[in-house]
């Protein structure tokens, strides 16, 4: 049973770039949520995806967006990156209604 | 608004020494609870949860957490630390509105002393 997995481990970009952070669901899950941790926080939902569609949004402007694709991995797209952004972004697969999800290693983005 | 709150930022034990978390939340009905830790530039690893029945429930690496409905609490226990649990640790809710998601709190820092 392969687990959560996250690419790129890191990256930098610039303010105003955009960019797309990757995500692979374990094995036999079909739902995603990704998470934005700042540094000394815990995590804050960003949004789910269910059936390639979102189904639940957190706090977040509507330059995050994000994508499921058939074989139920992930994207999440930042447009027009401020130097807020710049965290530890969190991929977490689960079933459909399923309370248990399961983390990958996530991605560090720096914004500079 | 649900929220859980973790009051101590950062905690020092000894090894061999006991250890108690803290967790606190804030939700109107009883909410799925859980403990996860993160090691440094890591993601997250589930130590337990709590969905209903037994209030004291078990987890991986000799943790236990205990569910008191009365003080709206769900503290993390180990009876002996081991320099290998120094990391982060985090308390969060699992919350059901238009989508299932978890509220996290800020975190607990555990550094233990050799």
């Amino acid at each position: 049973e392969t687990g959560v997995t996250q690419s790129p481990t890191h990256l930098i970009k610039t303010r105003g770039q955009q960019v797309t952070l990757r995500c692979s669901s374990q094995s036999g899950h079909n739902t995603v949520s990704w998470y934005q941790q700042a540094l000394g926080q815990g995590p804050q939902f960003i949004f789910q995806y269910y059936r390639e569609e979102e189904n639940g949004r957190g706090n977040f402007p509507p330059r995050f967006s994000g994508l499921q694709f058939p074989n139920y991995s992930s994207e999440l797209n930042v447009n027009a990156l401020e130097l807020d952004d710049s965290a530890l972004y969190l991929c977490a697969s689960s079933f459909t209604g399923g309370s248990e999800a399961f983390f990958g290693q996530g991605t560090r983005l720096t914004v500079v | 608004a649900q929220s859980v709150t973790q009051p101590d930022i950062h905690i020092t034990v000894s090894e061999g020494a006991s250890l108690e978390l803290r967790c606190n939340y804030s939700y109107g009905a009883t909410p799925y609870l859980f403990w996860y830790v993160q090691s440094p530039g890591q993601g997250l690893q589930l130590l337990l949860k709590y969905f209903s029945g037994d209030t004291l429930v078990q987890g991986i690496k000799g943790f236990e957490a205990e569910f008191k409905r009365s003080q709206s609490s769900f503290n993390l226990r180990k009876p002996s630390v081991h320099w290998s649990d120094a990391a982060e640790y985090f308390c969060a809710v699992g919350l059901m509105d238009s989508s299932y998601k978890l509220i996290f709190g800020s975190g607990t820092r555990l550094l233990v002393r050799p």
